[in-house]
């Protein structure tokens, strides 16, 4: 039983490129949640997706990203025009629902690194 | 706003038990969560409480809540060098969005 899968691991991009990270939730999840670490730190949310909706995106930046989570596929992260201050790992994790006794599960990160 | 703080360093001597505090702020939490990461790594769900409960043990693992004082601990029994890493307190509510601290990092000396 796969667990969320996230790829790239590791991505580079110079200032002004495109970012895009993608998730894959665990099998049976409809819940998808973004976080970012930024070196030394904890993760911090960024954005709550279910299928085709985005729940919660308070802790997004107000430009350059975004987020989706189509009816098929994986969920993207996008980050337009990347800055050096993007540089960070990004994680998603998956749940099955909101239930009682559904912890949020993570995949192993994307590594973002701007030159 | 949600907050939670815990101790950036601990260390400990191999065979030791290692506890590791947290403090959080949000009266509402419903879930409370450890997680591991090691290295260039993801985070590992350790264990987790939900805030009517007072302890929670899983092998060498114990996790003790003092609701009243939003304190939640993690006690590793026998701490072994494969336990160095960072260790994360967070907490949830309502729909899950999670918060986290800024994490404990735990040295284990053979």
């Amino acid at each position: 039983n796969a667990g969320v899968m996230q790829n790239p691991r590791h991505l580079v991009r110079r200032r002004g490129q495109e970012a895009r990270l993608r998730c894959s939730p665990m099998k049976g999840h409809s819940h998808v949640y973004w976080y970012r670490q930024l070196p030394e730190e904890g993760l911090k949310f960024m954005v709550y997706l279910q299928k085709e909706n985005i729940i919660d995106e308070s802790g997004m930046p107000k430009e350059r990203f975004s987020a989706e989570f189509p009816k098929e596929g994986p969920s993207i992260l996008r980050i337009q025009q990347v800055v050096r201050g993007d540089s960070a790992a990004y994680f998603c994790a998956s749940s099955q629902n909101t239930g009682d006794n559904q912890p949020q599960h993570f995949g192993d990160g994307t590594r973002l690194s701007i030159l | 706003g949600e907050d939670v703080e815990q101790s950036l360093f601990l260390s400990v001597r191999e065979g030791d038990s290692s506890v590791i505090n947290c403090t959080y702020t949000d009266s509402s939490s419903t879930y409370l969560y450890w997680y591991k990461q090691e290295p260039g790594a993801g985070l590992q769900l350790l264990t987790y409480i939900f805030s009517n409960m007072d302890m929670k043990q899983d092998q060498r693992l114990t996790v003790l809540l003092n609701k009243k004082d939003k304190h939640l601990s993690l006690r590793i029994a026998d701490t072994q060098t494969g336990d160095s890493a960072i260790y994360f307190c967070a907490e949830s509510g309502g729909y899950q969005k999670v918060t986290f601290g800024t994490g404990t990092k735990l040295q284990v000396i053979p």
